[in-house]
């Protein structure tokens, strides 16, 4: 069965204190990795797509990273504005072009 | 750039009601979903489209419907609302260029209807 599952679910961090979220997946082939950030009320919105192994994608402080079975986005001296949900999906190599989400990490950064 | 468009934001329905969840997109975009979100858990598929005039069933398509005449618009209609479709419905849509074609482009999403059925 194809799944994602997000670690840790909720994660506080003292501004400027780099951190990692993790992404573990199973599918049968692997079309495409996702990455969304979701602020609350809103929907989720655009970061990163990954591809193939090895791949890497870099915006302001943050980086995805994707091996064979895991993505990592990496958050580098994080500022409170990067407090939101941060959501994973993979989109598997079969028919159709549905998304699997993870539950999402929630990321709280104080000043 | 309005991009995906869904309306109402906010509703409370009662047991049995019907409504429609509108959606509309600007981006010339070939393909459509529905998604619901419930407390802690991922967003999961309801519907989606490749096309005006073609849809097919997500994981949990039972209690709703949908139509895309149009490439812009693809409602959502929940027929006898109950309580277990209490949730934040998303729609999101994509530019595919079909399985073996080019990258995968990403889901594009709206803010959500959070609908509450009492």
């Amino acid at each position: 069965e194809d799944q994602v599952t997000q670690s840790p679910e909720a994660l506080r961090l003292q501004e400027g204190e780099s951190s990692s979220l993790n992404c573990s997946y199973t599918v049968s082939g692997l079309r495409g990795l996702f990455w969304y950030r979701q602020d609350p009320g809103k929907g989720p919105e655009f970061l990163f797509t990954l591809y193939s192994a090895g791949e890497e994608k870099e915006k302001e402080r943050l980086k995805a990273t994707l091996t064979k079975k895991e993505s990592f986005l990496h958050i580098t001296a994080p500022k409170p504005e990067d407090s939101a949900t941060y959501l994973c999906a993979v989109q598997p190599n079969q028919a159709g072009t549905a998304l699997i989400f993870g539950k999402g990490t929630t990321l709280s950064v104080s000043s | 750039n309005a991009g995906v468009t869904q309306t109402p934001k906010f509703r409370i329905l009662k047991i049995g009601q019907s409504m429609t969840l509108q959606c509309t997109q600007d981006m010339n975009h070939n393909y459509m979903y529905w998604y619901r979100q419930d407390p802690g858990m991922g967003l999961k598929l309801i519907y989606y489209s490749v096309g005006a005039g073609i849809t097919d069933k997500g994981e949990v398509p039972n209690g709703y419907n949908v139509s895309r005449s149009t490439t812009e618009d693809f409602p959502l209609r929940l027929e006898l609302a109950a309580p277990s479709q209490t949730s934040v419905y998303f729609c999101a849509s994509s530019y595919d260029f079909g399985q073996g074609w080019g990258k995968n482009q990403p889901q594009h999403f709206g803010d959500g209807t959070r609908l509450s059925i009492l």
